[in-house]
């Protein structure tokens, strides 16, 4: 079956800095959904992209789509406490639109 | 948050019992599914419904059952609770508008099976 990845699994930033999460799928993507869950909390929505080589912008979140609609990524510029948690990708695979495969999750830590 | 409650929120239980969680949306949205949370295993589909009385499984369905008997109510049922089920377990909606297919989460139920 469809398998996503994520990485990396973890990664811990002085407040500021850059922040980058990878997300590849085995399989071409109709669409690809980020999510971010705060400790303690449920997974909310981000943002979703269709096209191929897609590239949207949230303030300082910067999400792409690859050329052949398997990988994304998601990087946020100078990232603030408020950034902190799990950040998920999810897939869905040509003809199950509604029908996600999540990744396994980048959990973001940012320090002063 | 898209209207969806979960019910119970905690429940603890023993190995072999039988678990109903509940999820209940208040807008009518034809999807819906469960997950399940693990850590090192993101969130994981379990089943996931497309109308009333109409559902499907997910990549980790066995063990569980689901109905759905309205619209707005969606049903996870442990037949025999094992340990191995011990997790979070998240019920989302998705509402379709304007061709998208983002998925919206209710706060979760955390189970644990002693």
């Amino acid at each position: 079956g469809q398998q996503v990845m994520q990485i990396p699994q973890y990664q811990h930033v002085q407040e500021g800095e850059d922040f980058t999460t990878y997300c590849n799928s085995s399989t071409t993507l109709s669409n690809i959904q980020w999510y971010k869950q705060r400790p303690g909390g449920h997974p909310v929505f981000l943002i979703q992209l269709v096209k191929s080589g897609e590239v949207k912008k949230q303030k300082r979140l910067t999400f792409q789509f690859g050329e052949a609609k398997k990988n994304s990524s998601l990087h946020i510029t100078a990232t603030q406490t408020t950034d902190v948690g799990t950040y998920f990708c999810a897939g869905a695979d040509t003809g199950t639109a509604s029908k996600l495969t999540f990744g396994t999750g980048t959990r973001l830590q940012v320090t002063l | 948050d898209a209207g969806i409650t979960q019910s119970p929120r905690h429940k603890v239980t023993e190995t072999g019992t039988p678990v109903t969680l509940r999820c209940h949306q208040t807008e009518n949205h034809r999807y819906m599914y469960w997950y399940r949370q693990d850590p090192g295993h993101g969130l994981r589909l379990i089943h996931y419904s497309y109308g009333v009385k109409d559902t499907d499984k997910g990549e980790v369905s066995d063990g569980y059952s689901v109905s759905r008997s309205k619209t707005e109510d969606f049903l996870l049922t442990l037949e025999s609770a094992t340990s191995s089920q011990t997790s979070v377990y998240f019920c989302a909606i998705t509402p379709g508008l304007a061709g998208g297919h983002e998925q919206f989460f209710g706060p979760g139920t955390r189970l644990t099976v002693l």
